[in-house]
């Protein structure tokens, strides 16, 4: 499978612990997105590297939450004290570069979290 | 702020029935438009648009873009019940990163 990947693609959790997850982009992608949809919304956008870098972060991305792109290949996205709200599918894009525009995004399967 | 307005939220019809999507959007520095199609798992991604007038196609689907009314419109032709699904329309954002702006979603039932 070509596509992208995320793991886990659920996890429950207790308020106030912390997770992390992690997401393999299709692998000459060099753009990786993250975002969160919660039910009945679309997707909205949390952070976005360009190989390893961490070009723009949403203000919706508290200090508790951090993601790493170490080797500009997989990356992962850490909620540390997880709070009810956190609840969310978390879904990770990549696409590729091009010069001047924008290549449409290819989305993976999601993380489901639950925070009990 | 960027923002992306999608109408109506929900639709139910009958298979063999056509169906129409609007999207409208206000973005500072529009690049490109795109629909995806989301049942219950990630959006697939179905069509970009960046050019007024030039009509997509696939299938039974097509879309369109207005650039000078700020609109996209996506058709569904000779629905079945496959179609049964939540389509999000979303834009390039203002930044320079390619993020998406997605509006709320459509939500389409098809009635055998």
């Amino acid at each position: 499978d070509t596509g992208v990947s995320q793991d886990p693609r659920h996890k429950i959790t207790k308020r106030g612990q912390n997770v992390t997850f992690r997401c393999d982009p299709i692998s000459e992608h060099n753009r990786l997105y993250w975002y969160r949809q919660t039910l009945g919304q679309g997707p909205e956008f949390l952070t976005y590297f360009q190989n390893e870098a961490q070009l723009e972060k949403s203000r919706l991305l508290s200090d508790r939450f951090s993601a790493e792109r170490p080797k500009g290949s997989f990356s992962t996205l850490e909620i540390q004290r997880t709070e009810q709200g956190d609840s969310a599918m978390y879904l990770c894009a990549s696409s590729l570069k091009a010069a001047d525009a924008y290549n449409e995004q290819f989305f993976g399967p999601g993380t489901r979290l639950t925070v009990l | 702020e960027d923002k992306v307005v999608q109408s109506p939220l929900s639709l139910v019809v009958h298979e063999g029935d056509t169906v129409t999507l609007n999207c409208s959007y206000e973005v500072t520095n529009f690049r490109s438009l795109l629909w995806y199609k989301q049942e219950k798992k990630a959006p697939t991604f179905l069509f970009m648009l960046t050019s007024s007038g030039i009509e997509k196609k696939s299938g039974r689907l097509s879309s369109i873009l207005d650039k000078k009314e700020l609109f996209s419109i996506l058709n569904i032709t000779a629905t079945q019940t496959g179609d049964s699904a939540v389509y999000l329309c979303a834009v390039h954002g203002s930044s320079n990163t390619g993020k998406l702006i997605f509006g709320q979603g459509t939500t389409l039932q098809v009635k055998p």
